[in-house]
């Protein structure tokens, strides 16, 4: 089935440590997005690509960094720049850059212990 | 700068009844699109409706209406007839002339939908 896959579900990081999260797609979409969720808040965009070895900061983009070595994965680490990184992450794609529909991944749950 | 409302933070309403959610949104664009999703208890994003600036149809899908309403920049949705699995929070969103690809969405901060038995 075509989708996209994050892992983990739940990660828990320490303090001081960089963790990086999976986003996976196999719905051959050129685009992929990583957005942040906090309780009782809308999605705040962090990092978005639109093409391999190619990507732009969002609004929140301190203390994440991004690759984009293949199509179908967009890691996001959160360093421990992030003073704040508990919340819900978000992974979304679309077929093309641009007034198209995101389509959004099950999400992972970062708590910091 | 763009930004969208959901004035109503939670609704609560007893099954089969009808209930309105209410979406506002500003932008200085004008070509721009709306959307609507759903997020249930699991947390996915589950993509409802997309409607571009230049079409005011409403919209039906089974128990689910969409009111577009540039006049008063409102995109408002409706679910008929209530049922239980329609609990979620509900998202608007809205993007600019390059969709999602410049500048991601703006969303609104989601209402909570509580469908009683």
């Amino acid at each position: 089935d075509g989708g996209i896959t994050q892992s983990p579900k739940y990660l828990f990081r320490k303090e001081g440590q960089n963790v990086t999260l999976s986003c996976e797609q196999n719905l051959n979409h050129d685009a992929m997005y990583w957005y942040r969720q906090d309780p009782g808040q809308g999605l705040r965009l962090i990092y978005y690509s639109q093409i391999v070895n190619d990507f732009q900061k969002g609004d929140i983009a301190e203390g994440y960094s991004v690759s984009r070595e293949k199509k179908e994965s967009f890691p996001l680490t959160v360093t421990s720049a992030q003073k704040n990184p508990t919340a819900f992450y978000l992974c979304a794609s679309s077929h093309r850059p641009g007034q198209e529909t995101q389509y959004f991944g099950p999400g992972t749950r970062l708590l910091v212990l | 700068a763009q930004k969208v409302t959901q004035a109503q933070t939670e609704i609560s309403v007893v099954e089969k009844e009808d209930v309105t959610l209410d979406c506002v949104y500003e932008t200085r664009d004008t070509t721009y699109y709306l959307f609507w999703y759903k997020q249930p208890p699991s947390g996915e994003l589950v993509f409802l409706i997309r409607r571009n600036s230049f079409d005011e149809q409403n919209e039906i899908s089974g128990r689910y209406s969409w009111n577009f309403q540039k006049s008063t920049s409102s995109f408002n949705f409706t679910i008929t007839a209530s049922q239980v699995v329609d609990s979620a929070v509900y998202f608007c969103a809205l993007s600019g002339p390059s969709g999602g690809g410049a500048d991601g969405l703006t969303f609104g901060k989601g209402t909570h939908l509580i469908i009683q038995p």
